[in-house]
């Protein structure tokens, strides 16, 4: 199976600042990466497929970046709204798998 | 719009099944995969598996392959996982997923459904 490594489970940043959340495939997926985010008491939401293609309604502060192993979701201008959970998620081969994710929290 | 309506939280005895049920709208059920994903408190996301809600065709991780099962009833746009011989391993919230256009990707989610296993 395809590990899937988040390796900052935390992070904490204030509304403005921009930041980034990594993600690494133990083997080359090419861009066959999603991001997704969960917020406390809502569904999961699809942010980012294909490394870097924003989902209809994902805010342009949102992208997505890498192939092969390494992937960056970068988050510019972090508004309140989006402090949350962050997963990864290859879908180069089954089983599908996911990241650890990361949590987003308000400094 | 989309949405997946999910069944209410299950309290289901160790040795028991469960059948989970979501509830699709919003769409052509039959137009898009649906997938199961497990998530066991605090941790990660762990995909079972899909039906194809036109054909029942289904496709399973090895790892749920004699714990799952999935099912469709294509009158009423729902579908069902049943979980059996259920352990406190079993213990987690459920979520089903659209797939996205025959992508292996999921764009939208049900709102989960927590199972706990316990005597």
């Amino acid at each position: 199976d395809v590990q899937m490594t988040q390796s900052l489970s935390y992070l904490a940043a204030s509304p403005g600042e921009s930041v980034s959340i990594s993600c690494k495939a133990s083997k080359s997926i090419s861009n066959y990466l999603a991001w997704y985010q969960q917020k406390p008491g809502e569904a999961y939401k699809l942010l980012i497929y294909s490394g870097s293609t924003l989902q209809s309604g994902t805010p342009s502060r949102f992208s997505g970046s890498g192939s092969g192993t390494d992937f960056t979701l970068t988050i510019r201008s972090l508004e309140p709204e989006d402090f949350g959970l962050y997963y990864c998620q290859q879908y180069y081969e089954k089983p599908l798998t996911f990241g650890s994710g990361t949590k987003l929290e308000i400094k | 719009q989309v949405n997946l309506l999910q069944s209410g939280a299950a309290l289901v005895k160790p040795g028991a099944s469960v059948k989970l049920s979501c509830k699709a709208s919003g769409y052509t059920f039959t137009d898009y995969y649906i997938h199961w994903v497990k998530q066991s408190h605090g941790k990660s996301l762990e995909w079972i598996g899909y039906i194809n809600p036109n054909s029942g065709y289904t496709n399973y991780n090895e790892k749920f392959k004699s714990k799952a099962t999935l099912t469709v009833d294509k009158s009423t746009n729902t579908a069902y996982m049943e979980l059996s011989r259920l352990t406190s391993e079993d213990s987690a919230t459920y979520y089903c997923t659209r797939e996205r256009d025959n992508n292996y990707y999921f764009d939208y989610w049900g709102q989960g459904v927590m199972v706990t296993v316990s005597s």
